[in-house]
């Protein structure tokens, strides 16, 4: 069976600060890798997606970047929060690129940016 | 990219009846219409979903409807239980899936 395991839980940062949340699965190999971003209350906004180790495609911009240093890992990053950056971060994956593949969610970090 | 309207926001049933949820899409191309259901503080988790290629589906309790023609899906969730309150996001697309704005469900008691 396959498992996501995000960290950490949960981040209070300060404006300007720099910021890092991972992602890992295991049990999958070449997964479809995602980054959703939620605001309270809010939609589900994708972030970024990776089809392959190294390459990331950016959806929105939000001063955010992403990487995927390896085939089971996705890092979320900035050098310098701002405070539209609080809000639950969800990592995701898919089992193939293509139509009709269902998301699978990490249980998240929830960010506060203060 | 596709655009997926959902509505209403907020909905509050009576234990036992019957709750609806609607979305419509814009993109004809769309051929994957999936349903999550996100509780307090949790991750969305899959509760069913539905292919072009079928235009009903149903899992215990809940009843998905398709009309491709006016481009527009449904969540009917029947005899309603306290547990069924939650955060209710429909979703649509192809190779990308869009997500609703969500509809806030509770059931009183």
């Amino acid at each position: 069976a396959q498992t996501i395991h995000q960290w950490p839980v949960a981040e209070i940062k300060a404006v300007g600060s720099p910021l890092s949340l991972g992602c890992t699965i295991k049990g999958k190999s070449s997964p479809n890798l995602y980054w959703y971003w939620q605001a309270t209350g809010g939609t589900l906004q994708q972030l970024f997606y990776s089809i392959t180790v190294g390459q990331v495609e950016s959806v929105v911009q939000l001063n955010l970047s992403a990487s995927r240093p390896k085939d089971d890992q996705f890092i979320l990053s900035t050098e310098k929060l701002l405070l539209s950056h609080s809000g639950f971060y969800l990592c995701a994956w898919s089992r193939d690129w293509g139509s009709q593949n269902t998301l699978y969610f990490g249980a998240g970090t929830r960010l506060s940016v203060l | 990219g596709e655009q997926v309207e959902q509505l209403p926001s907020i909905l509050r049933v009576q234990e036992g009846s019957s709750a609806s949820i609607n979305c419509s899409y814009e993109d004809s191309a769309s051929n994957y219409f999936p349903w999550y259901k996100q509780e307090p503080g949790e991750n969305p988790k899959l509760i069913i979903d539905i292919r072009s290629n079928m235009e009903r589906k149903q899992i215990q309790e809940l009843i998905v409807l398709l009309d491709k023609k006016a481009k527009r899906f449904s969540l009917h969730i029947t005899d309603t239980q306290p547990g069924d309150s939650a955060m209710y996001f429909c979703a649509g697309g192809n190779e990308k899936i869009t997500f609703g704005a969500g509809t806030k469900l509770t059931i009183k008691p």
